[in-house]
């Protein structure tokens, strides 16, 4: 099967920088991606690693060591209204089109 | 563009009625998925259609059957709704080529209460 783990909640202060890291255990895997959901809102795609590395877009960065089973989001210049839930999920090999999601990590942003 | 559209929006049902959520989408998408949330728990996985005519059960499938009608639409059936069911049910499509195969696009969320 699939599990993976995060934080509950992260507090961060405007204007910095903020990491939310997700760890996984998976039967096979494709790819890792990041999803941002407001209060009362549907969740929003915000970037996928198939490969070791990091990918950039814009205030958003995503890291994946397939080796280590580890992946972070990272969120800089923080604003107001990145307080949400940021949610992992992995794209697993056993069934490959089953995507697996983690209990989300809340981050508020304090001014 | 509508992307995936759900329907109903919110639904109150009682113990022991039945109902069928609807899904669709227009973005001619191979992969469709049914996950319930519930606070604290994040998102868990229902039923998944890899393409049309194949369905597979995710981690709580208990209680729920789904059709594959079409390529656009995938339906999730409560037969005998529990208040254990009570939940936000969100719809999502993933489409196979190599920009988009990493992406679930939602729908707005099914919010469901049984009495």
């Amino acid at each position: 099967g699939q599990s993976l783990e995060q934080p509950s909640e992260v507090t961060a202060v405007e204007g910095a920088i903020v990491q939310m890291n997700c760890t996984y255990q998976t039967s096979g895997f494709y790819g890792l991606s990041w999803y941002q959901q407001h209060d009362g809102g549907a969740p929003t795609f915000l970037s996928y690693n198939a490969l070791d590395g990091l990918e950039e877009t814009g205030r958003f960065s995503s890291f994946l060591s397939r080796s280590d089973s580890y992946g972070y989001l990272l969120l800089q210049e923080l604003q107001m209204k990145d307080s949400a839930s940021y949610f992992c999920a992995v794209r697993d090999s056993g069934g490959y089109q089953k995507v697996t999601f983690g209990i989300g990590t809340k981050l508020q942003v304090i001014p | 563009n509508a992307g995936v559209t759900q329907t109903p929006k919110f639904q109150v049902l009682k113990t022991g009625q039945s109902m069928t959520l609807q899904c669709a989408q227009d973005m001619n998408h191979n992969s469709m998925y049914w996950y319930r949330q519930d606070p604290g728990m994040g998102l868990r996985l229902i039923y998944y259609s890899a393409s049309e005519g194949t369905t597979d059960k995710g981690e709580v499938p208990n209680g729920y059957n789904v059709s594959r009608l079409n390529k656009r639409e995938f339906s999730l059936r409560l037969e005998s709704a529990a208040p254990s069911q009570t939940s936000v049910y969100f719809c999502a499509s993933r489409g196979t080529t190599s920009g988009t195969a990493g992406e679930l696009f939602f729908g707005e969320g099914s919010r469901l209460t049984v009495l």
